[in-house]
C-alpha cells in the first residue's frame, strides 16, 4: 500500500536556527498537510496546500513557518528560527482530493529544539 | 473554530471484551467525522470514518455511531485482542475530507489487558 514518507525521523537542532522537514506523499494525492503533536497533547492542524499554495492554515502556521513544494515529489516544512515550544511531532499527510477523501498520514519527525 | 472533546483517556479492558470511546463536537456544520489509531512510533492511522449523511458505520469488529442531534459520535470495538491496543483520536472536519484542518481529540490510550 502507497505511503507518506517523511525524513528525518529525528531532528535536533537549536534554539534560532533553521529547519526543513521533508515528506514524500502518496504520487496521486493532490493536496498536502503538515500537522504537529506536542508530546501528550492533541495532534493540530498546521496548513493545507493545494496546486503550489497555501489551501488554508491555523493560527500556529505564523510567519516562522513556510512550506514549499519543490519538485513534483517532495513537500517540506521550514521554520526560520526555531524556538524551544517548536519542538513536537511533525506529520506531514495527503489526500486525493478535497473533500470526501481520508487523509493519509506519515510517521513523523520529532524535532527537538535545545 | 471546532471543538472535540474525547473520553476516556485511558480505557483498559480484558482481551475479548468490548471497548467503547466517546467524542462530543461543538460545531454543528461539521459533517466528517474519522476515527485514527496511532501505535509507538508511528503516525496516525485510519481505521474508520463516517459522514454526517450516516447514523452508523461498520467494518468486521470496528463500528463507528454518530448523533448529530447530540453532536456526538462514538467508536466501538468489539472481540478486543492485544494488537488493539495503541492510542485512538476521533477527528472533526468542516469539508468532508479534512482539507480545511482535521480538529483532533486528545486521544484515548486503549490498553488491552490479556
Amino acid at each position: 500500500e502507497p505511503e507518506v514518507t517523511q525524513t528525518p525521523s529525528h531532528q535536533v537542532t537549536q534554539m534560532g536556527q533553521e529547519v526543513i522537514l521533508r515528506c514524500v506523499p502518496i504520487s496521486n494525492h493532490l493536496y498536502f498537510y503538515w500537522y504537529r503533536q506536542i508530546l501528550g497533547q492533541k495532534v493540530e492542524f498546521l496548513v493545507s496546500f493545494y496546486n503550489n499554495e497555501i489551501s488554508e492554515k491555523s493560527e500556529i502556521f505564523d510567519d516562522q513557518f513556510s512550506v514549499e513544494r519543490p519538485d513534483g515529489s517532495n513537500f517540506t516544512l521550514k521554520i526560520r528560527s526555531t524556538k524551544l515550544e517548536d519542538s513536537a511531532m511533525y506529520f506531514c499527510a495527503s489526500s486525493a482530493q478535497r473533500d470526501n477523501s481520508p487523509l493519509h498520514f506519515g510517521n513523523g519527525t520529532r524535532l527537538t529544539v535545545t | 473554530g471546532e471543538n472535540v472533546e474525547q473520553h476516556p483517556s485511558t480505557l483498559s479492558v480484558q482481551e475479548g471484551d468490548s471497548a467503547v470511546i466517546k467524542c462530543t463536537y461543538s460545531d454543528s456544520a461539521s459533517n466528517y467525522f474519522p476515527w485514527y489509531k496511532q501505535e509507538l512510533g508511528k503516525g496516525p492511522q485510519l481505521i474508520i470514518d463516517i459522514r454526517s449523511n450516516v447514523g452508523e458505520k461498520k467494518d468486521q469488529r470496528i463500528a463507528v455511531t454518530l448523533n448529530k442531534t447530540a453532536k456526538h459520535f462514538s467508536l466501538h470495538i468489539t472481540e478486543t485482542q492485544p494488537e488493539d491496543s495503541a492510542v485512538y483520536f476521533c477527528a472533526a472536519s468542516l469539508s468532508g475530507g479534512g482539507a480545511d484542518g482535521l480538529t483532533f481529540g486528545k486521544g484515548t490510550h486503549l490498553i488491552i489487558q490479556p
